[in-house]
């Protein structure tokens, strides 16, 4: 089946610890997203890439750095310097631009 | 500030009966997406829309763009409990195919048994 997996489901770290989350898609697509979800909010956009070895800072950028070394892959690292990193995140990818994006199931990270 | 306004922010509705969700822009859209989410899961796709006065439905759920292309609907007849959850609309708001969609904060839907 394809689709997109996230892992872990549910993530502790201690303040001021580097984390990385995964996501990895088989749906053959082209773009993929991490976005942050925080209560009573939209979908904030982090990170976004366009195609293997190139990314884009979205709105929320600082504090998080991501790699898309392969085209099924495209990690987000939530480093320390993210002041307030306790939240859902969700990667999501698409044929290209313009069309419906498909999301993950979501990894949720709390900072102790 | 949200760019895209939903309304209501929730929603308790008794099994049966019929509800509508806004979504609002103060610009035109491009594109307009809808997706249900289960808390604490991903946002599944219910639809899109491109043109102004389009009108797309599936099972029980109706979405429509107005003619301006600056609000959208989404009803849905005869409620269930499986259509609890959070509804999110995403649009893009550029005329160029846009990586960056932009979001409202979406409406959280509750039957009542």
């Amino acid at each position: 089946d394809g689709g997109i997996t996230q892992s872990p489901k549910y993530l502790f770290r201690k303040e001021g610890q580097n984390v990385t989350l995964s996501c990895e898609q088989n749906l053959n697509h082209d773009a993929m997203y991490w976005y942050r979800q925080d209560p009573g909010q939209g979908l904030r956009l982090i990170y976004y890439s366009q195609i293997v070895n190139d990314f884009q800072k979205g709105d929320i950028a600082e504090g998080y750095s991501v790699s898309r070394e392969k085209k099924e892959s495209f990690p987000l690292t939530v480093t320390s310097a993210q002041k307030n990193p306790t939240a859902f995140y969700l990667c999501a990818s698409s044929i290209f631009s313009g069309v419906e994006q498909f999301f993950g199931p979501g990894t949720r990270l709390t900072v102790l | 500030s949200q760019e895209l306004e939903q309304s209501p922010q929730s929603l308790i509705v008794q099994e049966g009966k019929n509800l509508t969700i806004n979504c609002t822009s103060s610009k035109t859209l491009y594109g307009l997406y809808w997706y249900k989410q289960k808390y604490g899961e991903g946002l599944i796709f219910l639809m899109m829309l491109q043109k102004g006065g389009e009108e797309k439905s599936h099972e029980k759920i109706t979405a429509k763009l107005d003619e301006k292309k600056q609000q959208s609907s989404l009803h849905i007849t005869a409620s269930q409990p499986s259509h609890a959850g959070i509804y999110l609309c995403g649009a893009d708001d550029t005329m160029d195919s846009n990586y960056q969609l932009i979001w409202g904060a979406g409406t959280k839907l509750i039957i009542k048994p």
